[in-house]
């Protein structure tokens, strides 16, 4: 059944403050990480992706770090608006050996205190 | 204790042509969702399922694409009329809702769509 008595760890931030929510992969071996947003009753939005012979990557208003020594991937969001409260997980998908494996981490509730 | 099964494995279409692939959840998983990933591209949204509220189908491409998810469990997804730019690998994923959102979500093997 549902994971009854669980919950989303949850960031809850000031309008106008920036937020960072992080994300631990397991696979040493992935070599592409996604972050995708999702808001209650929709489905996953892709936000940005980075491969793994980056360590940064740049969007609008957002940047996801990669620091593959510790496996550790994170979303910092700029100047954090109500449109951002959504929960937000990451990915990290292998393509090696002629497959795709795609997996996706546990999400973060951003709550954004108006 | 099986996995999110898709079938055919593979399939190869003539353009023009209407194809259905099919996902089997994991038993007990409320959410569904369908993706799909063109050649050298990302993993891209296609439509969510959850529960028995009426589904997001915000990333369907067009309306040549729909999906139908039966008694909460199977679902199909219909592509009429093949352009050779559904070539793609379509895969489905299954989920527990946590708080209303996605729990862990886990993948089929995908089905290679092939339009010639």
């Amino acid at each position: 059944g549902e994971s009854v008595g669980l919950h989303l760890p949850t960031l809850s931030v000031q309008e106008g403050d920036n937020s960072i929510i992080n994300c631990a992969y397991s696979n040493s071996a992935s070599d592409y990480f996604i972050w995708y947003k999702q808001e209650s009753g929709k489905g996953p939005q892709f936000i940005i992706d980075i491969r793994s012979n980056m360590d940064k990557r740049q969007g609008q208003r957002v940047t996801v770090l990669l620091n593959k020594t510790v496996k550790h991937l994170s979303l910092q969001i700029a100047a954090t608006q109500p449109g951002d409260s959504a929960v937000y997980f990451c990915a990290e998908a292998y393509s090696g050996a002629g497959s795709y494996q795609l997996t996706f981490g546990k999400g973060t509730k951003l709550s954004v205190i108006p | 204790g099986a996995g999110v099964s898709q079938s055919p494995s593979n399939k190869v279409t003539e353009k023009g042509k209407d194809v259905e692939l099919r996902c089997d959840p994991i038993s007990g998983h409320t959410a569904l969702y369908w993706y799909r990933q063109s050649l050298g591209q990302g993993l891209e949204f296609l439509i969510y399922f959850q529960g028995n509220s009426a589904p997001d189908k915000s990333g369907l491409p067009s309306d040549r694409f729909s999906a139908e998810r039966t008694g909460g469990s199977v679902s199909t997804l219909t592509i009429q009329r093949t352009q050779q730019e559904d070539s793609a690998v379509y895969l489905c994923a299954s989920s527990f809702l946590l708080d209303g959102y996605t729990d862990t979500q886990y993948f089929g093997p995908g089905t290679r769509l092939t339009v010639l």
